[in-house]
């Protein structure tokens, strides 16, 4: 089975701008979360996505938000974008069915804000 | 407020030794208890998962322990390798696919 794909891998923007990244989960799960990472933070809840809903939601102003298409493929969006967002973002696939279920990461998208 | 700490922040050890990390949690609810291991530029692979009910989980070299009363959780590396340089990431699930994480372990074994 292939792994979470998540395009493009690196990304440069400047302040104000907006970005969208992608993920593509493993073939047959249901269920996206979408991850920033940063030195500082470490990893952070952003928000998760099942069968095109959002089912849970992290602490991220309403700049951050994505959406779920009908193969499981998912979008994040990222509006006016800041300094402070320069992370990795990672995206993790898993079934959906089970809080004791793993998750399966990507590689991640590091975007730099300038 | 839901927490995960983890420590130490870095490690260096030799090729070959033993090592302990720990992870201490403030999270309600609970339902289970992970660790991961990041390499530098990559995501994080699952290694263990755990439940309230259990309190020891291996995976080959690496044997996780966890002590839902005190809330406390270790990940112990037998045998390191040079290829267990990474970061390890304690992650408590707090239910509904809620997830908190801790900050890592940078861990870095030497030849």
């Amino acid at each position: 089975k292939a792994g979470v794909t998540q395009t493009p891998r690196y990304l440069i923007k400047t302040r104000g701008q907006q970005v969208t990244l992608s993920c593509s989960p493993i073939s047959g799960h249901r269920s996206v979360s979408w991850y920033q990472q940063t030195p500082g933070q470490g990893l952070q809840f952003l928000f998760e996505y099942f069968s095109e809903t959002q089912r849970n939601k992290g602490n991220f102003p309403g700049r951050f938000s994505g959406r779920q298409f009908s193969n499981s493929r998912s979008e994040m969006n990222v509006s006016t974008l800041e300094l402070g967002d320069s992370a990795l973002y990672l995206c993790a696939s898993s079934s959906g069915t089970s809080s004791q279920e793993t998750q399966y990461f990507g590689p991640g998208t590091r975007l730099l804000v300038l | 407020k839901n927490q995960v700490e983890q420590s130490p922040q870095s490690l260096i050890i030799l090729e070959g030794k033993n090592c302990t990390l720990q992870c201490n949690y403030t999270v309600s609810p609970f339902s289970n208890l992970r660790w991961y291991k990041q390499d530098t530029g990559r995501g994080p692979v699952s290694l263990t998962i755990m439940t309230f009910s259990e309190n020891t989980k291996s995976n080959g070299r690496y044997t996780a322990t966890l002590d839902a009363d005190t809330k406390q959780s270790s990940l112990h590396i037998t045998a390191s390798q040079l290829s267990d340089s990474a970061s390890y990431i304690c992650v408590v699930n707090a239910g509904t696919y809620k997830y908190i994480f801790g900050t890592g372990t940078r861990l870095k074994v030497l030849a």
